[in-house]
């Protein structure tokens, strides 16, 4: 069965602290890989699209990696404005629809 | 900028009631998107369209409708509400199947 796993749930850094966000996949083609953000009551924001292994992807403090089996979401000195849930999602080679993880919440405290 | 409204931020409705949820997009998208998000879960596909009166079940299309009778509106209906229908509702729109999403700011039912 086509699975995304974030990991974690949840994840609390003090500001400027470093540290990654995992979305593992068992799924049976990759046609890309998607992150997004998601703000408490707003709907996702797109960040990245990620297409092979090796590939990688920067925006500001965030950058994205792919392997062939997961994706991680690295986050260099984060600011309490990067708090938000980060959700990723795969999309796969025999249809258009997109699977999705259930998020990691990430909250930068000051 | 891409903008993606839906009609109603917060609905509390009661059961058997119908609803009408109202997504509208301004970029001339061809593809848009109805999405459930509960805690937990991830966005879990109801009903998609490609094309002015044309739509596709999702993953989870049981008692929900969607109508697109124009090409920026695609509306998703419940026909009699239930208390497992209580959800946040997500819109969303693309120009290809393959690239990203723009998703509206979300629409939060509440069914008592």
């Amino acid at each position: 069965e086509d699975q995304v796993t974030q990991s974690p749930e949840a994840l609390r850094l003090q500001e400027g602290e470093s540290s990654s966000l995992n979305c593992s996949y068992t799924v049976s083609g990759l046609r890309g890989l998607f992150w997004y953000r998601q703000d408490p009551g707003k709907g996702p924001e797109f960040l990245f699209t990620l297409y092979s292994a090796g590939e990688e992807k920067e925006k500001e403090r965030l950058k994205a990696t792919l392997t062939k089996k997961e994706s991680f979401l690295h986050i260099t000195a984060p600011k309490p404005e990067d708090s938000a849930t980060y959700l990723c999602a795969v999309r796969l080679d025999s249809n258009y629809q997109l699977i999705w993880g259930a998020g990691t919440k990430l909250i930068i405290k000051p | 900028d891409v903008k993606v409204t839906q009609s109603s931020r917060y609905l509390v409705k009661r059961t058997g009631e119908k609803v009408f949820l109202e997504c509208v997009q301004d970029m001339d998208h061809e593809n848009m998107f109805w999405y459930r998000q509960d805690p937990g879960l991830g966005l879990r596909l109801i009903y998609f369209s490609y094309d002015v009166k044309m739509k596709e079940k999702g993953d989870i299309p049981e008692g929900y409708s969607v109508s697109r009778e124009k090409k920026e509106r695609f509306s998703l209906i419940l026909e009699s509400a239930s208390t497992n229908q209580t959800s946040m509702y997500l819109c969303a729109s693309t120009t290809t199947p393959t690239l990203e999403l723009f998703f509206g700011e979300g629409s939060r039912l509440t069914v008592l």
